[in-house]
């Protein structure tokens, strides 16, 4: 069975470009989650969809980032204008089932000049 | 002050030494993940707990939710177990905190 998958694996984008992170969770699972390690800190929880609704968007930055997940399958994160302070890794992860262990994907690092 | 805490944040130890990893959090959860990150790579979910201990080969973890504590212990420990350890807890809603990790350094 695939595990959860992201593209791209690095993303390097000048200030005030956009750029458009994708994650393909593990068939099946009806929960995905994106998180954001930024340098010398902690992961930290961006969003939560169950299918296609946004459960938990209580950590988006604001409103620059765009998360969407039609169909309820995969899930892309939209950065616009991109900011150098957003420059980190990005991880997806999905669930069958809100409190089940979540999988991880392998993260995009996307880095901002 | 995080509401998740790890300790040590930096560990170097022996080949075949005990290791032990320690988490504390401040807040109510539903349950606890132990995650495992190499250099370079993806993050691999270790264990999910939320009472007592579970053991998976060399690693055992435990988790005592009256004081707000676990641990992870690696017995025999391996050069291939170098590796940042993350503590992550599931509040109620279902979010994820993650602690700020341990890196591991263990020497032949």
């Amino acid at each position: 069975e695939a595990g959860v998958t992201q593209f791209p694996s690095h993303s390097v984008i000048e200030k005030g470009q956009t750029v458009t992170l994708r994650c393909d969770p593990i068939s099946g699972h009806d929960n995905l989650y994106w998180y954001r390690r930024v340098m010398g800190k902690e992961i930290k929880f961006l969003l939560h969809f169950v299918k296609e609704s946004k459960q938990d968007e209580s950590g988006m930055p604001n409103n620059r980032f765009l998360a969407e997940r039609t169909g309820g399958t995969y899930s892309t994160l939209k950065v616009q204008p991109a900011e150098l302070e957003d420059s980190g890794v990005y991880f997806c992860a999905s669930s069958y089932g809100s409190e089940n262990e979540q999988f991880f994907g392998p993260g995009t690092r996307l880095t901002v000049l | 002050k995080n509401e998740v805490e790890q300790s040590p944040q930096n560990l170097t130890a022996q080949e075949g030494e005990f290791i032990t990893i320690n988490c504390s959090y401040s807040v109510g959860i539903s349950a606890l993940h132990w995650l495992q990150q190499h250099p370079g790579g993806g993050i691999v979910s270790l264990f999910m707990l939320s009472s007592g201990k579970k053991k998976h080969g060399r690693l055992i973890a435990t988790i005592n939710i009256q004081e707000k504590h676990s641990s992870l212990h690696i017995t025999a420990s391996h050069p291939r177990d170098s590796a940042v350890y993350i503590c992550a807890v599931r509040k109620y809603g279902n979010k994820l905190v993650f602690g700020a990790g341990t890196i591991l350094r263990v020497k032949s």
